[in-house]
């Protein structure tokens, strides 16, 4: 069975912190991996993430794939507190088919 | 701008009815579509993939018999909950593909069903 494992659930920090979110996963036929922001609604994406080493950068966040360890991190440095949210990581598998791992909620404090 | 939209994003309903939640491809013609629901403080569970033309082909526990998807056009795709319960109560939200392994989410619908 597909997985995907994120950490920590939650994670309080303040205003200017730099945090790191971890993903790890475990399907068939991996494809690539995704991270998204849930606020109040819908996810909105972040990053695609297909090779392994590749930094995929937008101004304060960054994101890295390790696919031989089957892993991978979200930073986000400097946070605001328009950061605070839930960010889900999600394994893209076989035919379309994405996996979400339970989500890091993220809350900023000033 | 908006890739996805849903309609409605709100909906209160009395046990037993029907519901019908629409997801519409904004700007391109979108031959798969995914419909997920998420209860509160838990993750997107993918219920369906919806493919234009063709059956939709559901996940392990969903009822496809409850849970009627219709992919009638490349920019709409229609989850009816039928015969809602309380326990069918969750955020209802539809995604597509664009591009390589990117999907877009729609806005989502609150389902409450009293």
């Amino acid at each position: 069975e597909d997985k995907v494992v994120q950490s920590p659930l939650s994670l309080v920090v303040h205003e200017g912190d730099t945090v790191t979110l971890n993903c790890s996963y475990e399907v068939t036929n991996f494809r690539s991996l995704l991270w998204y922001k849930q606020e109040k609604k819908a996810p909105t994406f972040l990053f695609m993430l297909t090779s392994s080493g590749i930094e995929k950068k937008s101004g304060r966040l960054s994101s890295i794939l390790d696919k031989k360890e089957l892993f991978s991190i979200l930073n986000i440095t400097a946070t605001q507190t328009g950061d605070s949210a839930v960010y889900l990581c999600a394994a893209g598998a076989g035919s379309y088919q994405l996996t979400f791992g339970k989500g890091t909620k993220l809350s900023v404090i000033p | 701008g908006a890739v996805v939209s849903q309609h409605p994003s709100r909906v209160i309903c009395k046990s037993g009815t029907s519901v019908k939640i629409e997801c519409r491809s904004l700007d391109f013609q979108a031959t798969t579509m995914f419909w997920y629901r998420q209860f509160p403080k838990q993750s997107l569970m993918l219920m369906a993939t919806s493919n234009e033309g063709s059956k939709a082909t559901y996940e392990q526990g969903v009822e496809k018999d409850k849970f009627l998807i219709n992919h009638a056009s490349l920019t709409l795709s229609t989850l009816t909950v039928t015969s809602a319960h309380p326990e069918d109560s969750s955020f209802y939200i539809c995604s597509l593909e664009r591009g390589t392994d990117t999907q877009y989410f729609g806005p989502g619908t609150r389902l409450t069903v009293l």
